[in-house]
């Protein structure tokens, strides 16, 4: 079983529609969730953090986080040309270490 | 404040060569990282240093690979003797704990 797991996609959606990116991650202990967007020939960038069950939102995008189910996700609401990339979730590894570790991300496209 | 730099940005070298790839993490973040992703790939974790903590070395994919972080702040990370399949983009990445933040990268061709 992979550590954190995506689908690989391609999700694509029609702007203003809302985009689901899903996430799961095998460490139970783990403490901290990242997503990240990554533009073709870019660098990620990160775009939400969460570190509590529930929802955290700011702007177009909300992170949901459940523990029991080991599980969070990214929603993008009234989607945009713009955001078509590859979506990647990070998860901060809970031994002493606390190496981040990475899913393969998922492969969104918003079609105008 | 200024992000993480990374130098140089694009690197071509033959075969055989040795390279060093130099990366500026944001000033007082502990912890950095090196990834590696090749063209549609996903990041491929390559070493991990946490403060005074010995480097985590498990991603690097052979001996010639090898990186140090001076004085707790810039690294560099060298390959010997570059074969063709090492050509990637290189990242580097700085966290003071809240997620990372990377920099632009150094892409690597190797002819």
């Amino acid at each position: 079983q992979k550590e954190v797991e995506q689908n690989s996609g391609p999700l694509s959606v029609p702007e203003g529609a809302i985009a689901s990116l899903n996430c799961t991650y095998s460490d139970r202990g783990s403490q901290s969730f990242f997503w990240y967007r990554q533009y073709s020939g870019k660098s990620p960038e990160l775009i939400m953090s969460i570190y509590s069950n529930g929802d955290k939102e700011d702007g177009r995008f909300t992170a949901q986080l459940n523990k029991a189910s080991q599980y969070v996700s990214l929603l993008i609401r009234d989607s945009q040309p713009s955001d078509s990339a590859t979506y990647l979730c990070a998860v901060h590894n809970a031994g002493n270490n606390r190496k981040l570790i990475w899913g393969l991300g998922t492969s969104l496209g918003v079609n105008p | 404040g200024a992000g993480v730099s990374q130098s140089p940005s694009n690197k071509v070298t033959e075969k055989g060569k040795d390279v060093e790839l130099r990366c500026d993490p944001i000033s007082g973040h502990t912890a950095l990282y090196w990834y590696r992703q090749s063209l549609g790939q996903g990041l491929e974790f390559l070493i991990y240093f946490q403060g005074n903590s010995a480097p985590d070395k498990s991603g690097l994919p052979s001996d010639r690979f090898s990186a140090e972080r001076t004085g707790g702040s810039v690294s560099t990370l060298t390959i010997q003797r570059t074969q063709q399949e090492d050509s990637a983009v290189y990242l580097c990445a700085s966290s003071a704990g809240t997620g990372v933040y990377f920099g632009p990268g150094t892409r690597l061709t190797v002819t």
